[in-house]
């Protein structure tokens, strides 16, 4: 396992159209998070699964996001009506809820571009 | 919003200077970890912090965390090419492996 996989790497889409973008984590890490990451900005939370359970939503997310993780192991995220302020990298990370000082490992994460 | 400000937003300095980004929350966290990003890459783990007024060193980076868990820094020592990035801190509030918050952070450049 080398470690956190994000595909597509990069994603041009026209305003109104659906995306999806999977997120494959190490796979002994039980945690899952997305992040969005826009030009001189920190990564900015939008959600975080413990195995397939959902716990966290980032009230900044629309309901034209979704997430899923069904069986625990890799996830998906979904934007629903893309608009132009949805040009962002997303950004996937995993973590284990083990001991010791682990933080996140995150993929390379997929460009998208609204246009 | 961002919920962890982290000052400066840039800082140039040439190579062999020392280098500092400071990083305070409005309420206390459970943990600071900070994490460095390459231009056109993504962010790569340091390190955590948990305990009030602890300190860890990594070789030229020293890491501290406030005693009262709102306030963390980083110090670069003699700085080199290679530690051209953004540094990041990022806090967590309950859990220890929850929701990070992360600051906007600090864009070195090193001029050789």
């Amino acid at each position: 396992d080398t470690g956190v996989s994000q595909d597509p790497r990069h994603k041009i889409t026209k305003r109104g159209q659906n995306v999806t973008f999977r997120c494959d984590p190490i796979s002994e890490h039980n945690r899952l998070y997305w992040y969005r990451q826009t030009l001189g900005q920190g990564p900015e939370f939008l959600t975080y699964f413990q195995n397939e359970a959902q716990l966290e939503k980032s009230r900044l997310l629309s309901d034209r996001f979704s997430a899923e993780r069904p069986k625990g192991s890799f996830s998906t995220l979904e934007i629903q009506r893309t608009e132009q302020g949805d040009s962002a990298m997303y950004l996937c990370a995993s973590s284990s809820t083990g001991t010791g000082p682990y933080g996140y490992t995150f993929g390379s994460g997929t460009r998208l571009t609204v246009v | 919003g961002q919920q962890v400000m982290q000052i400066p937003q840039y800082q140039h300095v040439q190579e062999g200077e020392d280098f500092t980004t400071y990083c305070n929350s409005s309420t206390t966290l459970s943990n600071i970890q900070w994490y460095k990003q390459r231009p056109g890459g993504h962010p790569v783990f340091l390190i955590q912090l948990v305990k009030s007024g602890e300190v860890k060193k990594q070789k030229r980076l020293t890491f501290q965390f406030g005693e009262a868990k709102k306030n963390s820094s980083l110090h670069i020592t003699a700085t080199q090419t290679t530690d051209v990035g953004t540094y990041f801190c990022a806090g967590t509030r309950g859990s220890t492996l929850g929701r990070l918050y992360f600051g906007r952070g600090t864009q070195l450049t090193v001029w050789p």
